[in-house]
């Protein structure tokens, strides 16, 4: 079955920080995967998404991920980030176009203004 | 406006009570999902299906039922419920074809005393 790491279960950074959350999958086949975004009180929002071509993807607010295949990794960045980035940030995947979407366990953002 | 709905969006009740949480979408996707967030675990996929009338179980199906009768609606219910089936419950739809990008509801939470 598949599976899906998030190593940073909580990370806490200064506004204008970098950003790096990390991703790992357990799939060796074809896969589609997600990062989801989930501010206080809110549902999940799509940030990006990889299917195919250019592994490096960007999403919105100025998220962007890079899919490393030899790695099995997807992980998330973002160069500069502000007080409105708290939040828990999940990574997803969707393997060989079946109908399972398994979430990794989220990571908690908070920005510190 | 395109969107999931809930409800209810809160509910505490006893064990043993029988319970329904109803899901609808007006896209009209074909994918439904019905998932649980727990700390720590990320969301994991209950029940799913794919069509009216097409149902299959997720990762934690058990306590769960679900039907889905017609294709907006796809209620999620608890025939017996117990302590710890207490969570955060969404519901989620998407697309058929090659669009594995799902769109959420806002969410239910559920305590079970």
């Amino acid at each position: 079955a598949q599976s899906v790491s998030q190593h940073n279960h909580h990370v806490i950074l200064s506004e204008a920080a970098s950003l790096e959350l990390g991703c790992n999958y357990s799939y060796g086949g074809t896969v589609n995967l997600f990062w989801y975004v989930q501010y206080p009180g809110q549902h999940l929002q799509l940030l990006l998404k990889y299917f195919s071509g250019d592994p490096l993807v960007k999403g919105i607010k100025g998220f962007e991920a890079e899919f490393i295949k030899s790695k099995f990794s997807f992980n998330l960045r973002k160069p500069s980030v502000q007080w409105s980035d708290t939040a828990e940030y999940f990574c997803a995947v969707n393997a060989n176009a079946g109908n399972m979407l398994t979430f990794g366990g989220g990571t908690r953002l908070m920005v510190k203004p | 406006e395109a969107q999931v709905t809930q409800n209810p969006r809160y509910l505490i009740t006893v064990t043993g009570k029988k319970l329904t949480v109803t899901c609808s979408q007006n896209m009209n996707h074909e994918y439904m999902s019905w998932y649980r967030q727990d700390p720590g675990l990320g969301l994991r996929q209950i029940y799913y299906s794919m069509n009216v009338e097409v149902t299959d179980k997720g990762d934690v199906p058990e306590g769960y039922k679900v039907s889905r009768k017609e294709k907006r609606n796809f209620p999620l219910i608890l025939e017996s419920p117990s302590p710890n089936q207490t969570s955060l419950y969404f519901c989620a739809s998407r697309p058929g074809g090659l669009s594995y990008e799902q769109y959420f509801g806002p969410g239910t939470r559920l305590t079970v005393t």
